[in-house]
């Protein structure tokens, strides 16, 4: 129990264009979403947490209109990365916590974004 | 602000050996929870095991253990046994009670587990 999905795994887009990663909970339903982004051989940096039917919380110095967050039901949120550019290339983490088990993330596998 | 502290950026342990991971913390808090992830070279982020403070009793999972010490605020993870598989980056979490569920992580180890 308790998986996460992302879609997709891997994207490659050019500079200017706009790209959107799923992030699902499979089996359970999720109260709370978070999404991160980690550069290599560093740690996870949270960059939002979504909450189901309301706005997304970004953290300090996350660009809310370059990175579009939408948790429109118990089970999806979006990150829609707008205007990606080369620097944007990174790996994204979301996960999710469930009604019952309030205390525990389960993450996704991640999604490699690549701007060219 | 809370945060987590992992002094070894890297470590290797022969296989079948025992080997422990350092993680210390910094919070006012009374009430909270500890982590211990896994990423492996899939780069899937996987719980190991979990710490409720209020415990006394150090939390084990079959070959990994917990140490525990709420006054130092350290919290060092033992892998028992180890296997090839262990190979990974090892992240130590903190989640207070009242944060939402938010999870501050430290900078990882990286384990290699060697033939």
């Amino acid at each position: 129990g308790a998986v996460v999905s992302q879609h997709p795994s891997r994207v490659i887009c050019k500079s200017g264009t706009s790209v959107k990663i799923e992030c699902r909970s499979l089996d359970f339903q999720a109260t709370t979403m978070f999404w991160y982004r980690q550069f290599p051989k560093q740690s996870l940096m949270l960059m939002a947490t979504s909450n189901e039917g309301s706005k997304a919380t970004y953290e300090q110095g996350v660009e809310k209109d370059k990175f579009l967050i939408n948790h429109a039901s118990l089970t999806l949120s979006t990150l829609t990365v707008t205007s990606a550019h080369p620097e944007d290339s990174s790996f994204y983490i979301c996960s999710a916590v469930s009604g019952g088990n309030q205390e525990t993330q389960y993450f996704g596998p991640g999604t490699r974004l690549l701007v060219l | 602000a809370q945060t987590v502290t992992q002094s070894q950026p890297e470590m290797s342990v022969q296989e079948a050996e025992t080997v422990t991971l350092s993680c210390t913390y910094d919070t006012s808090e009374s009430n909270y929870y500890l982590f211990w992830y896994k990423q492996p070279p899939s780069r899937q982020m996987i719980l190991v095991i979990r710490q409720e403070a209020y415990k006394q009793q150090n939390a084990t999972e079959n070959r990994f253990s917990v140490n525990f010490q709420k006054a130092a605020k350290s919290f060092s993870l033992k892998i028992s046994d180890s296997q090839l598989g262990d190979t990974a980056m090892y992240f130590c979490a903190f989640m207070k009670y009242s944060a939402g569920n938010m999870l501050t992580f430290g900078g990882g180890t990286r384990l290699m587990v060697k033939p």
